[in-house]
């Protein structure tokens, strides 16, 4: 079965600590989207990627970092930058073409601060 | 920029009674629309998308036309039930921005036996 996984679906960052939230799909898509989403909010771009070994900044980057040296991984790193951490998140990709523009989602990470 | 505006929630029915929650959209371009429905802790999952003026989009009893005059993506259901219940999203991908996508603020249903 294809899809994406996203790990752990709990975690739990201290003070002054960066934490990385895996994000790994089996669908062979292009692109992939991490999102942020918190309680009575929609969703909001963090960061995003059309291929590999690049990506681009979203909407609201600053306290976030990322990667993508694998086609089927994405990680998200939480820096300690950023100030209110704890909202679920959510990792997405879709094949990257003009009519292919649904994107798939994770079951999401939810983070939480100590 | 472009942006989505969904009906406030929580919405509250009884079982078989009709669904409809608003949605409205500003964009510059002629984006796709989505609907996408969360169950409690879960992520999104597509629910049905149009992506053109005037087509419908359907899936599991539920409905939504994309029109262009109104600006508008109104998701529809004639008869809901419990198992309905969840936030749904509207929203919209911008393909000249990496295909993001746009997500209205979400609506909570909750359907009552």
């Amino acid at each position: 079965d294809g899809g994406i996984t996203q790990s752990p679906k709990y975690l739990f960052r201290k003070e002054g600590q960066n934490v990385t939230l895996s994000c790994e799909q089996n669908l062979n898509h292009d692109a992939m989207y991490w999102y942020r989403q918190d309680p009575g909010q929609g969703l909001r771009l963090i960061y995003y990627s059309q291929i590999v070994n690049d990506f681009q900044k979203g909407d609201i980057a600053e306290g976030y970092s990322v990667s993508r040296e694998k086609k089927e991984s994405f990680p998200l790193t939480v820096t300690s930058a950023q100030k209110n951490p704890t909202a679920f998140y959510l990792c997405a990709s879709r094949p990257d073409r003009k009519q292919q523009d649904t994107q798939n989602f994770g079951p999401g990470t939810r983070l939480l601060v100590l | 920029g472009d942006s989505v505006t969904q009906m406030e929630g929580p919405v509250t029915l009884s079982e078989e009674a009709c669904l409809t929650i608003n949605c409205t959209y500003t964009a510059t371009g002629y984006p796709s629309l989505f609907w996408y429905v969360q169950y409690p802790g879960e992520g999104l999952q597509l629910l049905l998308k149009a992506t053109k003026a005037d087509d419908k989009g359907s899936n599991k009893g539920f409905e939504a036309t994309y029109r262009k005059e109104t600006t508008s993506f109104h998701l529809e259901k004639g008869s809901v039930q419990v198992s309905d219940s969840a936030v749904y999203f509207c929203a919209l991908s911008d393909y000249n921005q990496g295909g993001k996508l746009i997500f209205g603020q979400g609506t909570e249903l909750s359907v009552k036996p």
